[in-house]
């Protein structure tokens, strides 16, 4: 069975750009987790959704950063306008029974 | 609140045990272990539920005392495998809001 798979793997952008980051979860699983880890804070939670539906949204930075789960094999995560402080790896994790399974992250630049 | 790794790093020789610690100021039902390689995502290791009890994963283990708020990884034996970050997470409304710690990363020198 294939993992979580994210694209892009890699994203080099300047400021004041859209980036969009996509996210296919394991088949079956009915929890989608988006994270961001950067040195400086660690793993953080942006959003979760159960069965599709934004559960917590709390973890989302601003309102620069959105996130949509059109149907349980795809989802994305939005940041517009882009900034440099937005530089960080992006986790997608889709999840049963409590443990996630996390996809190979987009590192995303912000110049 | 985030929960407290402890050590930050540890070096040790291949063959050698360790022991990484994680505490939280609050009442834990659950921690959840996650190990990571550089450049790569975290994986699962084993979540511990109330009860004090004790789990296993290859020589890699793991206990949970509620009651001291703390859950302790142990790796015996290390291989130069478990080389990588290890992170403990803990749930902050349900097991699936974890709140992580900072990590701590373990280096096994041949």
């Amino acid at each position: 069975d294939a993992g979580v798979i994210q694209s892009p793997r890699h994203e080099v952008t300047e400021m004041g750009q859209e980036v969009t980051l996509r996210c296919k979860p394991i088949s079956g699983h009915d929890y989608l987790f988006w994270y961001r880890q950067t040195m400086m804070r660690g793993l953080e939670l942006l959003i979760y959704f159960n069965n599709n539906v934004p559960i917590d949204d709390s973890g989302m930075p601003e309102d620069r950063f959105s996130a949509k789960m059109p149907n349980a094999s795809f989802s994305t995560l939005k940041i517009q306008p882009s900034e440099p402080r937005d530089s960080a790896v992006y986790f997608c994790a889709s999840s049963i029974a409590g443990e996630l399974f996390f996809g190979e992250g987009s590192r995303l630049t912000v110049l | 609140q985030q929960p407290v790794q402890s050590p930050q790093a540890v070096i040790l020789r291949e063959g050698e045990d360790a022991v990484i610690n994680c505490s939280s100021s609050k009442a834990l039902y659950s921690v959840h272990w996650y190990r990571q390689k550089h450049g790569e995502a975290p994986v699962f290791l084993m979540i511990l539920l109330k009860g004090g009890e004790q789990k296993g994963h290859d020589k890699i283990s793991a206990s949970f005392n509620e009651k001291k708020q703390q859950s302790s990884l142990y790796l015996t034996a290390s291989q130069l495998s478990y080389s990588g970050t290890y992170f403990c997470g803990t749930p902050r409304w349900s097991n699936y809001q974890l709140i992580w710690g900072a990590g701590t990363k373990l280096i096994i020198k041949p």
